[in-house]
């Protein structure tokens, strides 16, 4: 049974960083990859990147480039986003979800991470 | 990276069928055959009923299938049922190792 446990909600600042993990279990880690996307409240989903810890690379949206950070620990099967500079419009539920492999479509998702930018 | 156009909303009567689009360009839907649509149910966590343009994950149910036409994808709901009433998600590769998600599309059972 493939799980993905995400990290509580994050309250932040304008212009501080957040790191959100996502703990995998029930597969081999190193296997799949991992994207990270975001919801803001009562919008759509925004992909932001995405991992393949295999290979050990990761590959971002263009609106995110600079300021994201997407890692992975084999050791602990946890996937992370980090995200900097944060400003109001970053307040969104942020989800990791697995994907099989190097396939595209995304067969697993944590729970969501609502993170909270206000000064 | 543009988002991919769905319209906002559809709406459909128990037992009918209804059609959502998803519209992208040559660069993402017209480019591959990796289009994926997803289930939302408020406040929760997105759930992939298609992906591979017309292929249905284990346990997904027949009443949900998927196509493509040039630069536009499409997801069809057939038998609407109650529990069918959610929001829908196209997303497509987009090239260099990325994913573009349409804007979403809420679905009303009348």
């Amino acid at each position: 049974q493939v799980q993905l446990v995400q990290s509580g909600t994050e309250v932040k600042t304008p212009g501080s960083s957040v790191k959100v993990s996502c703990k995998a279990s029930g597969g081999t880690f190193s296997s799949h990859s991992f994207s990270w996307v975001r919801q803001a409240p009562g919008q759509g989903l925004e992909w932001m990147g995405r991992i393949s810890p295999i290979f050990g690379t990761a590959n971002y949206a263009q609106k995110f480039q600079g300021r994201v950070t997407i890692t992975a620990d084999e050791l602990t099967s946890t996937a992370y986003l980090e995200l900097s500079s944060l400003r109001s419009e970053d307040t969104a539920v942020y989800y990791c979800a697995r994907s099989y492999g190097g396939n595209w479509e995304c067969d697993y998702w944590g729970q969501g991470t609502l993170v909270s930018v206000s000064s | 990276q543009s988002a991919l156009t769905q319209p906002r909303s559809v709406s459909g009567s128990p037992g009918q069928s209804v059609t959502i689009s998803c519209t992208g360009t040559s660069s993402d839907v017209g480019g591959y055959n990796y289009v994926s649509w997803y289930q939302q149910h408020p406040g929760k966590a997105p759930k992939l009923i298609i992906y591979d343009v017309n292929k249905r994950p284990s346990g997904v149910p027949g009443r949900f299938s998927g196509s493509k036409s040039g630069n536009t994808a499409s997801l069809t709901i057939s038998g609407l049922q109650a529990e069918d009433e959610a929001d829908y998600y196209c997303c497509s590769y987009a090239g260099t190792y990325t994913l573009v998600f349409g804007g979403g599309t809420k679905l009303t059972v009348l």
